[in-house]
């Protein structure tokens, strides 16, 4: 059982480039979040999803967009990369739909530097 | 605001000296708080969630208890092995959301 799945685990990219992060869970969880981590910020959410078909901003989601592709399958995608998005990215799942109680499950993470 | 604040920053221990995490906040009606523990490098891994004060969770050397204010991650005896960085975060009852504080980071020496 994988759990959620990140990829890639490393990404460096030059200035205006555009990737997109992709994750996916196998756990048949509802709801799906994109988050960054900085030093000395936590974790700050980007985009969700509560549940298939449905995507919401968080509360950082300039310069990002999200699409939940299936049930499994949620992505990040940065148009035009800035150095200011250079961070950890995690990916995360909970089985409950909207953002209240249950665990989070969490990716191992997407290490971005933008130069 | 809601908001979540963790203290200390960091913490270092010998083996077998036991302490206290603190996670402080303010949210307008809490639905749940949760402790998680992140390793260097990986994603943050669940440990407990509490929705009532007075409630308590343990595992293993750990030891998790909410009053209405806050909540402590008692560590007895801690081993090398408990060194990560521990997570707490809320749930808003008003807007639901999820509200992370920045973390401790444990260091345990052997």
């Amino acid at each position: 059982n994988a759990g959620v799945t990140q990829t890639p685990k490393f990404q460096v990219l030059k200035t205006g480039q555009s990737m997109t992060l992709q994750c996916a869970q196998d756990m048949n969880h509802n709801s799906m979040y994109w988050y960054r981590q900085d030093p000395g910020m936590g974790l700050r959410l980007i985009y969700y999803s509560a549940s298939e078909g449905t995507t919401d901003k968080g509360e950082v989601p300039n310069g990002y967009n999200v699409s939940r592709l299936n049930k499994r399958e949620f992505s990040l995608r940065l148009e035009s990369a800035a150095p200011s998005q250079t961070s950890v990215y995690f990916c995360a799942s909970r089985i409950l739909p909207g953002q209240g109680s249950g665990e989070l499950f969490f990716g191992e993470g997407s290490r971005l530097t933008v130069l | 605001e809601d908001q979540v604040t963790q203290s200390p920053e960091a913490l270092r221990l010998q083996e077998g000296e036991s302490s206290s995490l603190n996670c402080s906040y303010t949210v307008s009606g809490l639905r749940g708080l949760f402790w998680y523990r992140q390793d260097p490098g990986k994603g943050p891994e669940f440990l407990f969630t509490l929705y009532s004060a007075g409630e308590e969770k343990e595992k293993e050397r750990l030891k998790a208890t909410l009053t209405k204010k806050e909540s402590f991650l008692h560590i007895t005896a801690p081993k090398p092995e408990d060194s990560a960085t521990y997570l707490c975060t809320v749930v808003s009852g008003n807007t639901g959301k999820l509200i992370f504080g920045q973390g401790t980071t444990l260091q345990v020496k052997p």
